[in-house]
């Protein structure tokens, strides 16, 4: 079956703009969970979302990091005012159910972003 | 709070001989242990995990990984590498507590692969 897709794959944008990223969770996955991975460095949990309930932000770096996500389906996270601290690669991720068990996270090919 | 160590930034082997990525963590109670593998401008792709039972894991690829609690370690191995194995590879921890959910990455460890 399909896998989790992002987009754009790259997005080069000036400093101060704003920018929206998608993600599309494999069917059937309630988690989903977005990274951000700096170059030389590992993934820095963002924010979790699971089913219904209120979202982890606890990940989100600044108040100009924001994400959605409608119902069990697309998530679309949103920088506002980008920095070029903001350039890294954004990654999406989604599992069957987050807690309860040591289900895996399966991962989009990620979105590339460049802040200049 | 949880943490992944690994200590080389990068390995090199010659293809046909074994491959090992070192990795120790640091976690309340019993961990839950994963290795993930980055392809250049790809995602990450799972390798195995460890959960409980037998302390060496097998997963894709022909890659295994031994559990060791008392060292606190999940090393990755490859008994004989490949070309192809040259890659970043994560480890990523997280506890084995009831929803809990968050994963915790090392820094990653690159492979080459000479022929």
């Amino acid at each position: 079956g399909a896998g989790v897709s992002q987009s754009p794959s790259n997005k080069v944008t000036e400093k101060g703009k704003d920018v929206e990223l998608r993600c599309d969770p494999i069917s059937g996955h309630t988690a989903l969970y977005w990274y951000r991975q700096r170059l030389g460095q590992g993934l820095e949990f963002l924010i979790y979302f699971q089913g219904n309930s209120a979202p982890d932000k606890s990940g989100l770096p600044s108040d100009r990091f924001s994400a959605e996500r409608t119902g069990e389906s697309v998530s679309t996270l949103t920088i506002q005012r980008t920095q070029q601290e903001d350039s890294a690669v954004y990654l999406c991720a989604s599992s069957p159910w987050g807690g309860g068990g040591p289900e895996t996270q399966y991962f989009g090919p990620g979105t590339r972003l460049l802040v200049l | 709070a949880q943490s992944v160590a690994q200590p080389e930034d990068q390995v090199n082997v010659a293809e046909g001989n074994p491959l090992t990525v070192k990795c120790t963590y640091s976690v309340s109670g019993n961990p839950y242990l994963f290795w993930y593998v980055q392809y250049p401008n790809r995602g990450l792709q799972f390798l195995l995990k460890y959960i409980t039972g037998d302390n060496l894991v097998k997963g894709s690829y022909g890659f295994e990984a031994e559990f060791n609690k008392s060292q606190t370690s999940f090393h990755l191995k490859k008994p004989s590498a490949l070309v192809s194995d040259s890659a970043l590879y994560f480890c990523a921890v997280r506890t084995g507590l009831f929803n809990d959910y968050k994963l915790s990455f090392g820094a990653g460890t690159t492979v080459t692969v000479r022929a």
